[in-house]
């Protein structure tokens, strides 16, 4: 087990929904990153957090947002969703930009 | 913004052949990661280079980080069918905050 805990590992919803994706980062990294990652494609940066607050932001959809909680876990919610948003989804952590930890991915299915 | 290039996108072998991946970046680097995704898996961790110049193996695995610190490579020796995956280069530059990925190299490896 990588450390870093997500949850689901498959989501299957209609267009339109919402959905919830959750991670905890390993024990002691305080930074999060949220990683979009299409059928055959890169890992693209959505957004990362450090100790609670926003640090960078890539492209990510102003349909989607994220936080992280005094807890340092962190949730990215997807709403209005459309098929072309159907992907894997990484979270991972760090401490200090050394060696990400990533969870297994959610793998989100827009029908 | 910071730009990350990986060469080729996909590398088809011959078992016991040699493979190479290689890295660029637009700008120059804090330090350089590289990861593996297994076929259905997450990105694992495999190793970081800071010094300019750098060379680091891990068995069968060469890394090396160019004394511009711009670009990296990652030599692969003899392939075994283990070696499968997709291998991404991850450049920090400090000003940016985070790592940008590069688009990953898919080794098939034919038995």
């Amino acid at each position: 087990d990588s450390g870093v805990t997500k949850t689901p590992k498959h989501l299957i919803t209609a267009t339109g929904q919402r959905v919830t994706l959750r991670c905890s980062p390993r024990s002691g990294d305080l930074s999060v990153y949220w990683y979009q990652q299409s059928l055959d494609q890169g890992l693209q940066f959505l957004i990362q957090y450090y100790n609670g607050e926003e640090r960078a932001k890539g492209n990510i959809l102003e349909r989607f947002s994220a936080q992280q909680f005094p807890d340092l876990h962190s949730e990215l919610n997807l709403s209005s969703l459309e098929l072309g948003d159907s992907a894997l989804y990484f979270c991972a952590s760090s401490v200090n930009n050394y060696g990400y930890t990533f969870g297994s991915g959610t793998r989100l299915t827009v029908v | 913004g910071q730009q990350v290039m990986q060469i080729p996108q996909y590398q088809h072998v011959q078992e016991g052949e040699d493979f190479t991946t290689y890295c660029n970046s637009s700008t120059t680097l804090s330090n350089i990661q590289w990861y593996k995704q297994r076929p259905g898996g997450h990105p694992v961790f495999l190793i970081q280079l800071v010094k300019s110049g750098e060379v680091k193996k891990q068995k069968r695995l060469t890394f090396q980080f160019g004394e511009a610190k711009k670009n990296s490579s990652l030599h692969i020796t003899a392939t075994q069918t283990t070696d499968v995956g997709t291998y991404f280069c991850a450049g920090l530059n400090t000003n940016a905050g985070k790592s940008t990925f590069g688009d990953g190299t898919t080794l098939t490896v034919k038995p």
